[in-house]
């Protein structure tokens, strides 16, 4: 099962919104809506975002939204801020012979 | 609140068996998927497998032949054992809980530990 695809970097000035993407197949991201998406600081263990597809877990700030359409999920984060720097992963439910399958990990830089 | 905290041997030999124990405090580890992830260095996230409380378990399978993760209701620890290490398996290795049902976990890890740095070299 490969790696779900994601854009290696994504910037943005602050107060601005990015959107990073994430591509798979009919076998994952666009079979179920089953996508999360996690942040991660350097040196810190991943923090879990969105959830199945939409859902923001309690206390994660309403600037983090996600979305699907079809074979790509996507993760908008608007009114950018310095904190919001970090690498950030995707992850999917898959119908394939490994049940979960991790994003490739995108670097948002705030300008 | 509930955490949990990585504990086991940070270098181990080629060859030889990587061993880490995940406690959770603050709470039981009944009613929950309890996840074994990592990260080699400067790179992406692997999902190793998940125990349920009850003792059932799923691999990934471009690591089943090597993994084994086990659960010690009693004292609220379940454990990684990962055999015939390599250089490969030098990694940040991760647990992480998922809530779900009796027949499936949700597919997301809203708790993790913070990490525990494994290096395989003689």
């Amino acid at each position: 099962q490969s790696a779900l695809t994601q854009p290696a970097s994504v910037s943005g000035s602050p107060g601005q919104s990015i959107t990073i993407s994430c591509t798979g197949t009919s076998s994952d991201v666009g079979g179920y809506n089953y996508v999360s998406w996690y942040q991660q600081h350097p040196g810190k263990a991943p923090k879990l975002m969105i959830y199945d597809v939409s859902n923001r877990p309690s206390g994660v700030s309403n600037r983090f939204s996600g979305s699907k359409s079809g074979n790509t999920a996507s993760l908008t984060i608007s009114g950018l801020q310095a904190e919001d720097e970090a690498d950030y992963y995707c992850s999917s439910y898959t119908s394939s012979s490994t049940p979960l399958v991790f994003g490739t990990g995108t670097k948002v830089t705030v300008l | 609140q509930v955490q949990l905290q990585e504990s086991g041997p940070g270098l181990v030999k080629p060859s030889e068996t990587l061993s880490l124990t995940c406690t959770v405090s603050g709470g039981s580890i009944s009613s929950y998927y309890w996840s074994w992830i990592r990260q080699p260095p400067g790179k992406g996230l692997e999902w190793i497998g998940y125990i349920y409380y009850s003792g059932s378990t799923n691999y990934n399978p471009s690591l089943k032949s090597r993994v084994t993760i086990s659960v010690d209701t009693s004292k609220n620890q379940f454990s990684l054992k990962l055999s015939s290490v390599t250089a490969a398996d030098t990694a940040v290795y991760y647990c992480a809980s998922s809530s779900g049902y009796d027949w499936a976990p949700d597919w997301y890890f809203d708790l993790w530990g913070r990490g525990t740095l494994v290096t395989v070299s003689s």
